[in-house]
């Protein structure tokens, strides 16, 4: 089965670095995505690890380890328009075909 | 940048309606999918689609739904009597085949 865990709610200060982590259990593992949305709208992509390591992309990093079945996405310099969910999505390959999982979402309220 | 669009925005219907839901994914993409999310829950897959057929469905997405590409541009989404429960932000996503899937804004269907 599939099973993606994230915390559910996070605050934090502007200016501040946050690290919002993502636990995932899949038997397809093909990629692991982060995505961010804002209430009432649709989600919008962050980053994607494939490989072990940080990719590094401006304010957001994200991490992957895919042995331990882990992966944090890492906000800096916070600001107050970085308020929104935060996603976890691992990409699962079965049969051929490539679908999103998505965990439930982390609310980040970021405040002065 | 290229978009993914949906229409309605917004929807009201009354329960056991037909309900259609358009998509117009981006012109080279090759795999098309429908999400949904009920109001503060998590982003679930409903059903994947490429060349012209399902390639994989979800448990939700049950007799009452159906998919189809009537026109080789237009990807919809048909719930064929409508449930309370089926009220819910729909999401239409496409990829080419990289990493990047896109998604449009979503269609809240609200179901009385």
């Amino acid at each position: 089965g599939q099973n993606i865990d994230q915390p559910t709610e996070m605050t934090a200060t502007e200016g501040a670095i946050v690290q919002i982590n993502c636990t995932y259990q899949t038997s397809g593992f093909n990629g692991l995505f982060w995505y961010q949305q804002h209430a009432g709208e649709a989600p919008t992509f962050l980053s994607y690890n494939v490989l072990d390591g940080l990719e590094e992309k401006g304010r957001f990093s994200s991490f992957l380890s895919r042995s331990k079945g882990y992966s944090y996405l890492l906000l800096k310099e916070l600001q107050m328009k970085d308020s929104a969910s935060y996603l976890c999505a691992v990409r699962d390959r079965i049969g051929g075909y490539n679908k999103l999982i998505f965990g439930a979402g982390t609310r980040l309220a970021v405040h002065p | 940048e290229p978009e993914v669009t949906q229409t309605p925005s917004h929807q009201v219907t009354q329960m056991g309606q037909e309900v259609i839901l358009r998509c117009v994914p981006i012109s080279n993409h090759l795999y098309f999918y429908w999400y949904r999310q009920i109001l503060g829950q998590k982003v679930e897959f409903l059903v994947s689609f490429y060349n012209n057929e399902i390639s994989e469905k979800s448990e939700i997405f049950d007799d009452q739904f159906s998919v189809e590409r009537p026109d080789g541009s237009n990807f919809t989404l048909k719930i064929r009597s409508t449930k309370l429960e089926d009220s819910a932000m729909y999401f239409c996503a496409s990829i080419l085949g990289g990493n990047t899937i896109y998604f449009g804004e979503g269609s809240w269907l609200t179901v009385v």
